[in-house]
């Protein structure tokens, strides 16, 4: 596809569940990257993968968060024992190499994620 | 770390008016500096961007130039529509393996 892509646009989901979030990167992309967004702010870094490895996962919250790009492409969000607090929108972005600093990000629509 | 800030919000604008929208950075070395939109009901748009210090970067009547000496990239465009109506959000990014720090966003609307 043209773009990134991320599935699902809207998760529902009850306090205390697991979720998933996908994000299927732009092709060729070796940078891919998580953020939070909470409402009336900016996007809140979670990790960066360079290829299949986590380069940066310094924005981790907690433990209940965990990511993995097993194959350097398609990248999944998983977050455990989901809390209240998790709500907010879930973006993905890739960039072709994320070594410089003239690497430009494009970001997918994100994930809302919504918990009960 | 770096940091960014830019003006708070929202800003409410006449259609044709100038509009400038203030950042400043914080930052170790020298960082690409990065303006990003939202539309109402869309993801992150990149608008511009400026890789080194007086760079001017320029999109759809938008410009911003990358002031080293006051640690500024500030938005500016002359003349508003009410299509530009979203939020903005100033970026900025250092070298290898540096992750992209975003502002709060400035929400504008521009009215007929």
């Amino acid at each position: 596809g043209a773009g990134v892509s991320q599935t699902p646009s809207n998760k529902v989901t009850e306090k205390g569940k697991y979720v998933e979030l996908r994000c299927d990167p732009i092709s060729g992309h070796t940078a891919l990257y998580w953020y939070r967004q909470s409402l009336g702010q900016g996007p809140e870094f979670l990790i960066y993968f360079q290829g299949t490895g986590a380069a940066d996962d310094s924005g981790l919250p907690n433990d209940r968060f965990f990511a993995v790009r097993p194959e350097g492409s398609v990248s999944t969000l998983k977050i455990q024992r989901t809390e209240r607090g998790d709500s907010a929108v879930y973006l993905c972005a890739s960039s072709s190499s994320g070594r410089t600093s003239t690497d430009t990000q494009y970001f997918g629509p994100g994930t809302r994620l919504t918990v009960l | 770390g770096n940091s960014v800030t830019q003006m708070e919000g929202p800003v409410t604008l006449s259609e044709e008016a100038f509009l400038t929208i203030n950042c400043t950075y914080t930052a170790t070395g020298y960082p690409s500096l990065f303006w990003y939109v939202q539309y109402p009901g869309e993801g992150l748009q990149l608008l511009l961007k400026a890789t080194k210090a007086d760079d001017k970067g320029s999109n759809k009547g938008f410009e911003a130039t990358y002031r080293k000496e006051t640690t500024s990239f500030h938005l500016e465009k002359g003349s508003v529509q009410v299509s530009d109506s979203a939020v903005y959000f100033c970026a900025s990014k250092g070298d290898y393996g540096q992750n992209f720090v975003f502002g709060p966003g400035t929400r504008l609307s521009v009215l007929p």
